[in-house]
């Protein structure tokens, strides 16, 4: 099917290496953070999520942090493998219960 | 357990047809959402259902867009009178309750108006 993201910034890491995405998140006062992981014709896929009361969450190979004072969320990929490439959203929660989405970021990963 | 499931998977209109796009949500989720993917570019928020609270329609982009839901299972879109700049992919999501819990998203349907 047709590729997501045609025109997103695109991060280019070697297979095995360290990839760090970055989000700017819009309202100081949102307190959930969510990471989403969308492949080329499929819908968005949960990772990761942080809560505004923490700094760093852990996941398997993967590590949100979020820095409320310059409204910053960071995911990261440790060891990235082909099969992480795709179209990574962050998104927050900006009211009682909407999810407000970043433009997203493309990660393609070379071997 | 079965996911979200949303049909058709493409539909192609021609300009001022009306369209219904069909989700079906994962069973026991109570909340629904629907979104907007324009190419290149993020989730749009559009309508969000709640068990049997009023929806909150707060970001359909006009009155040619509805939705419907019935009781907590299936949900309709329509977009009535469609135009080019509708062309999208329509996401639906659900989720065990609202507030935080995480969103489970469908494949989506792909509109394309001509």
């Amino acid at each position: 099917g047709e590729s997501v993201g045609l025109h997103l910034p695109t991060l280019s890491v070697q297979e095995g290496d360290n990839s760090i995405i970055n989000c700017a998140y819009s309202n100081s006062a949102s307190d959930y953070f969510i990471w989403y992981k969308q492949e080329s014709g499929k819908g968005p896929q949960f990772i990761i999520d942080i809560r505004s009361n923490m700094d760093k969450r852990q996941g398997q190979r993967v590590t949100v942090l979020l820095n409320k004072t310059v409204k910053h969320l960071s995911l990261q990929i440790a060891a990235t493998q082909p099969g992480d490439s795709a179209v990574y959203f962050c998104a927050e929660k900006n009211g009682y219960n909407k999810l407000i989405f970043g433009a997203g970021t493309r990660l393609a990963v070379h071997p | 357990g079965a996911g979200v499931s949303q049909s058709p998977s493409n539909k192609v209109t021609e300009k001022g047809k009306d369209v219904e796009l069909r989700c079906d949500p994962i069973s026991g989720h109570t909340a629904l959402y629907w979104y907007r993917q324009r190419l290149g570019q993020g989730l749009e928020f559009l309508i969000y259902f709640q068990g049997n609270s009023a929806p909150d329609k707060s970001g359909l982009p006009s009155d040619r867009f509805s939705a419907e839901r019935t009781g907590e299972s299936v949900s309709t879109l329509t977009i009535q009178r469609t135009q080019q700049e509708d062309s999208a992919v329509y996401l639906c999501a659900s989720s065990s309750k609202t507030g935080a819990d995480t969103q489970y998203f469908g494949p989506g349907t792909r509109l394309t108006v001509l």
